[in-house]
């Protein structure tokens, strides 16, 4: 299986912060890298498809980068509701594997 | 815009079945666009994927289940089930359904909620 590392576990930010997770794969997965947002109680939330691809409705302050190995998720002003646990996830090959997550708190 | 729906029991004994059922809205689960999947996550830890159903019945089971695992749809209720075999405390998690797009880039493209299941007598 493929295993996907996230960092860091987890982040304090404060609104209208720039900030950045990395996601590595431990093997090769060109551009099949997703990211996924979950706030408590709600459904996960697709955001970026194919590495750098914005889900539609999703806004435009998140970015999505990377290739091979190596991944980043980019919000670059954070919002009040963009506190949440980010996960990645691989679908290059089965079984897809996700990150261990990275919860995105409030300072 | 999809919406599914998780339902079934919270409690489960050990050495039993597991048995969960996604409704879905928005599209037919007959769609060639989706396969249709279940994902697990343990208290503390991270995210499995368990497995994914075609309508043309093309199934995909993670293989660190052991076989226990079917899925399957129901189209007359616009529905897929989950089945786990031989549960244990390990088996305790968040269980959510999901839809896939598996052409091009394959990814998740929405989730239920979720529903809590415990396995303990």
């Amino acid at each position: 299986d493929i295993q996907m590392t996230q960092s860091p576990s987890s982040l304090s930010a404060s609104v209208g912060d720039r900030v950045t997770i990395t996601c590595r794969a431990s093997r090769h997965i060109s551009r099949y890298l997703n990211w996924y947002q979950h706030r408590p109680g709600k459904a996960p939330k697709l955001l970026i498809y194919a590495a750098s691809s914005l889900q539609s409705g999703v806004p435009s302050r998140f970015s999505g980068s990377g290739f091979g190995t190596e991944f980043a998720l980019t919000i670059s002003s954070l919002q009040p509701e963009d506190f949440a646990t980010y996960y990645c996830q691989q679908s290059y090959s089965t079984p897809y594997t996700f990150g261990q997550g990275t919860k995105l708190e409030i300072k | 815009q999809l919406q599914l729906q998780e339902s079934g029991p919270g409690l489960v004994q050990p050495s039993e079945t597991l048995s969960l059922t996604c409704s879905v809205s928005g599209d037919s689960i007959s769609s060639r666009t989706y396969f249709w999947g279940w994902i697990r996550q343990p208290p503390g830890k991270g995210l499995e994927l368990i497995g994914c159903v075609y309508f043309a019945g093309t199934t995909y089971d993670n293989p660190s289940l052991k076989s226990r695992v079917t899925i399957s749809l129901d189209t007359s209720k616009n529905q897929f089930s989950l089945s786990l075999s031989s549960v244990t405390a390990a088996d305790t998690a968040v269980y959510y359904c999901v839809s896939l797009i598996w052409s091009g880039y394959p990814y998740f493209d929405y989730w239920g909620q979720g529903i809590l299941v415990t396995v303990s007598s």
